[in-house]
């Protein structure tokens, strides 16, 4: 299994508190993605990086920011959470670009709620 | 707008019988097609994928169908097995230069009865 940790697992906040969501891989892949799962939109792209300080937009990505000081850590911040952020956000990773086989890794998930 | 659609939601099937799950898309520039698998409070883990060049790829049990002129993939899991129980994804890749895009289908829960 590929090393990738996410926290928190579990995390109920309330409309308008920041909110962190922290990525950590071991497997030295240069490239990271955070996704979020809502019923009847599959996996959506929020942000991703592919190196250290270089982030872009994916295609849900207003509202949330993103920062990747380490190759190992690639972090997701909801400024101020909204209702319509309440979602499961996947951690991914791949070794090479997308273009070589399209294979992510995924995390276990982090299941945020907000009130 | 949904560029990949998983159009059946659920999918019921006995144990030991042939599993089919479906997949349309829209774009013609997508270049590969790729098959995810989802267990409960765990992350999507890659299965099976296709070049758009070729129309067939097998790995096992599992057999991706590609139909370039229908614009249709589907996974064909024979037989099927309990532990194939799960949500299938299915995404696909367009490598445009600098901006490679992986578009994830919505899923497919397939349940398979002993």
């Amino acid at each position: 299994d590929a090393g990738i940790t996410q926290s928190p697992r579990h995390k109920v906040t309330e409309t308008g508190t920041p909110v962190t969501l922290r990525c950590h891989q071991t497997e030295n892949h240069r490239y990271m993605y955070w996704y979020r799962q809502d019923p009847g939109h599959g996996l959506r792209l929020i942000h991703y990086s592919y190196g250290v300080k270089d982030t872009d937009k994916g295609e849900v990505s207003d509202g949330y920011s993103v920062s990747r000081s380490k190759t190992e850590d690639f972090l997701l911040t909801l400024e101020s959470a909204t209702s319509s952020q309440t979602s499961v956000y996947f951690c991914a990773i791949s070794e090479s670009q997308l273009s070589n086989t399209g294979e992510l890794f995924f995390g276990e998930g982090s299941r945020l709620t907000v009130l | 707008d949904q560029q990949v659609k998983q159009n059946s939601p659920s999918l019921s099937v006995q144990e030991g019988r042939i599993s089919i799950l479906n997949c349309d898309y829209t774009n013609s520039m997508f270049d590969y097609f790729l098959w995810y698998k989802k267990y409960p409070a765990e992350g999507p883990t890659f299965l099976i994928s296709i070049s758009s060049i070729k129309d067939k790829n097998e790995d096992g049990r599992f057999t991706v169908f590609l139909n370039k002129s229908a614009k249709h993939l589907s996974l064909h899991i024979v037989p099927s097995q309990p532990g194939d129980s799960a949500v299938y994804f299915c995404a696909a890749l367009w490598e445009a230069v600098g901006n490679e895009k992986l578009t994830f289908g919505t899923g497919t829960r397939l349940t398979i009865i002993p």
